[in-house]
């Protein structure tokens, strides 16, 4: 267990539809960060939080939106989904808001849009 | 197209065998990182690199960081079964970006 949390495991939703990704960070970890990863894209940056503010935003697309909230959990939000938005979704955490000491990744939630 | 390319994509061998993977860029980075990961989990930091040309040791595993900040080599020595998995470098900069990783299998 690495301590950080991803609910749900596994979704399987419809095209079109929305669906909202929970990640709880380590104790004590200010940063989140939200990563897809698909077989041929690999492990994709979307975005990160510190501490409720946005720090930096990677390929996340307009569909997509995330926030974190004051007890530091984060929720990924996806809508209108597609086909191609099926993938593992992954969040990780950190202390700090710099990434040269590491992240700590969730076990992730992995998306099948049917 | 990936910041990091990582070379070979796929590797098998047999246990006790040797091994060198690659991780490759134009761009300089801060720090550049490596980790493992397993089918159905998150990827597990294995180490952070700094200083160009470091070299950073965990047990089998030796890590390189290229003198120019730009690259970097794992070296596995004597692979054991549980070595199998996915390794992926990680070049840190304003953010982090992943190579798409070299898919390892350990034949006992």
């Amino acid at each position: 267990d690495s301590g950080v949390t991803q609910t749900p495991k596994h979704l399987i939703t419809a095209t079109g539809q929305r669906v909202t990704l929970r990640c709880s960070p380590r104790s004590g970890d200010l940063s989140v960060y939200w990563y897809q990863q698909s077989l041929d894209q690999g492990l994709q940056f979307l975005i990160q939080y510190y501490n409720g503010e946005e720090r930096a935003k990677g390929n996340i697309l307009e569909r997509f939106s995330a926030q974190q909230f004051p007890d530091l959990h984060s929720e990924l939000n996806l809508s209108s989904l597609e086909l191609g938005d099926s993938a593992l979704y992954f969040c990780a955490s950190s202390a700090v808001a710099s990434a040269n000491y590491g992240y700590t990744f969730g076990s992730g939630t992995r998306l099948t849009v049917v | 197209t990936q910041l990091l390319k990582q070379s070979p994509q796929f590797l098998s061998i047999q246990e006790g065998e040797n091994l060198t993977v690659y991780c490759n860029s134009s761009s300089v980075f801060s720090s550049l990182q490596w980790y493992r990961q397993e089918p159905g989990e998150g990827p597990v930091l294995l180490v952070t690199v700094v200083t160009g040309g470091e070299v950073k040791k965990l047990k089998r595993l030796t890590f390189q960081f290229g003198d120019a900040r730009k690259d970097s080599s794992l070296h596995i020595t004597a692979a054991q079964p549980g070595d199998t998995g996915l390794y992926l470098c990680a070049g840190v900069n304003n953010d982090m970006r992943f190579g798409a990783g070299t898919r390892l299998t350990v034949k006992p």
